[in-house]
């Protein structure tokens, strides 16, 4: 089977802009988690959607935003970038219903100028 | 609130030796999944092996094994025959079963692993 698959792999955004991240799962994945990872915070959660609904959101503000697709497809959007948005986004996939493991796509690195 | 923490930045090892990184966290609950991940240079975060809270017996994966002790809450990650595609970034994470906690897991800082020839 494929990977996960993220795209763009790298992107510079000016200040104010916004932008839209994809994420394929692997197939039959029904669940998509984002993460946002920086040097500073590490490794933190975004949200997870699973069969096209949003069940659980991390710590962050609503400029962040996300959605899934009836193909289990993933976008996740940033709007009024910040610098401190600058980060690797990652997402991964699971099976979903009773399977915990998630699988990482590759992430996309955002800058913003 | 579930923590995990990894209290060794950074560590060595010499090719084909064994090295053990270390993994505590703490959490009220019973019933929860560890798992430890890879991140080469590369950045593909790599599953290692997984853990659930529930089974005494310690996962094993090949030449990566765990010392999963859920009294003391720690759950340590051993690497044997060390590689030098085992230099990475290591790490440690948790997740807890249930509807409000789908899909997330919780990390900790990570461990720096530099495989020396």
């Amino acid at each position: 089977k494929a990977g996960v698959t993220q795209t763009p792999r790298y992107l510079i955004k000016t200040r104010g802009q916004q932008v839209t991240l994809s994420c394929s799962p692997i197939s039959g994945h029904r669940s998509v988690s984002w993460y946002q990872q920086t040097p500073g915070q590490g490794l933190q959660f975004l949200f997870e959607y699973f069969s096209e609904t949003q069940r659980n959101k991390g710590n962050f503000p609503g400029r962040f935003s996300g959605r899934q697709f009836s193909n289990s497809r993933s976008e996740m959007n940033v709007s009024t970038l910040e610098l401190g948005d600058s980060a690797l986004y990652l997402c991964a996939s699971c099976p979903g219903q009773g399977s915990y493991e998630q699988y990482f796509g590759p992430g996309t690195r955002l800058t913003v100028t | 609130a579930q923590t995990v923490t990894q209290s060794q930045p950074e560590m060595s090892v010499q090719e084909a030796e064994t090295v053990t990184l270390s993994c505590t966290y703490d959490t009220s609950e019973n019933n929860y999944y560890l798992f430890w991940y890879k991140q080469p240079p590369s950045r593909q975060m790599i599953l290692v092996i997984r853990q659930e809270a529930y089974k005494q017996q310690n996962a094993t994966e090949n030449r990566f094994s765990v010392n999963f002790q859920k009294a003391a809450k720690s759950f340590s990650l051993k690497i044997s025959d060390s590689q030098l595609g085992d230099t990475a970034m290591y790490f440690c994470a948790f997740m807890k079963p249930g509807s409000s906690n789908t899909g997330k897991l919780i990390f900790g800082q990570g461990t720096t692993l530099q495989v020396k020839p």
